[in-house]
């Protein structure tokens, strides 16, 4: 069984550009989820999607959005980007089901740069 | 405000001996702590969890005690491999939140041979 696959896997960007990061879930598996690691803050979590919906968003400005399609994969974009956003953005998946326990299995990452 | 902290940056141990790795966590609306492993280059890989309504769970060489009172979990390796060499984060998830983990910021494993 394939695991998350997110692409591409390292970009570089300038201050000002916008950046889209495409993530495709485990199959079958409904819930995409996304995280930001940086070394000063660790995980912190972007926002969730389950059957193309937002179900629940972190503490980001509104130059974060993601969205979800009807194959369950998902995009996350960044606008307007700021040296700060440089890090490592995690796309995760789950089976989404009622009675989960959090559970997540993540894909390998896509290392943005801004310079 | 920090509500999963993990205080030690870093854990160096031998080889057979065991690895204790900690964790505090403010939020009594926690109902779900992970222990997640994540090597250089990957993702991180879910290792155990524990409901907030259980004091243990094992799988195999991994333990996962809580302690509510104190708000303090810990992740015990025994016995300790060169393979399990990684950095360790603990997350917590709210009630209702599904997928919403929060993190600490992890503890660097180091296993020597």
């Amino acid at each position: 069984k394939a695991g998350v696959t997110q692409t591409p896997r390292y970009l570089i960007k300038t201050r000002g550009q916008q950046v889209t990061l495409s993530c495709s879930p485990i199959s079958g598996h409904r819930s995409v989820s996304w995280y930001q690691q940086t070394p000063g803050q660790g995980l912190q979590f972007l926002f969730e999607y389950f059957s193309e919906t937002q179900r629940n968003k972190g503490n980001f400005p509104g130059r974060f959005s993601g969205r979800q399609f009807s194959n369950s994969r998902s995009e996350m974009n960044v606008s307007t980007l700021e040296l700060g956003d440089s890090a490592l953005y995690l796309c995760a998946s789950s089976p989404g089901s009622r009675g989960n326990t959090g559970e997540l299995f993540f894909g390998e990452g896509s290392r943005l740069t801004v310079l | 405000d920090q509500q999963v902290k993990q205080n030690s940056p870093s854990l160096s141990v031998q080889e057979g001996r065991i690895s204790i790795l900690n964790c505090d966590y403010t939020n009594s609306m926690f109902d779900y702590f992970l222990w997640y492993k994540k090597y250089p280059a990957e993702g991180p890989t879910f290792l155990i969890s524990i409901s907030s309504i259980k004091d243990k769970n094992e799988d195999g060489r991994f333990t996962v005690f809580l302690n509510k009172s104190a708000k303090h979990l810990s992740l015990h390796i025994v016995p300790s491999q060169p393979g399990d060499s990684a950095v360790y984060f603990c997350a917590a998830r709210e009630k209702g939140s599904n997928y919403k983990l929060t993190f600490g910021k992890g503890t660097l494993l180091t296993v020597n041979p």
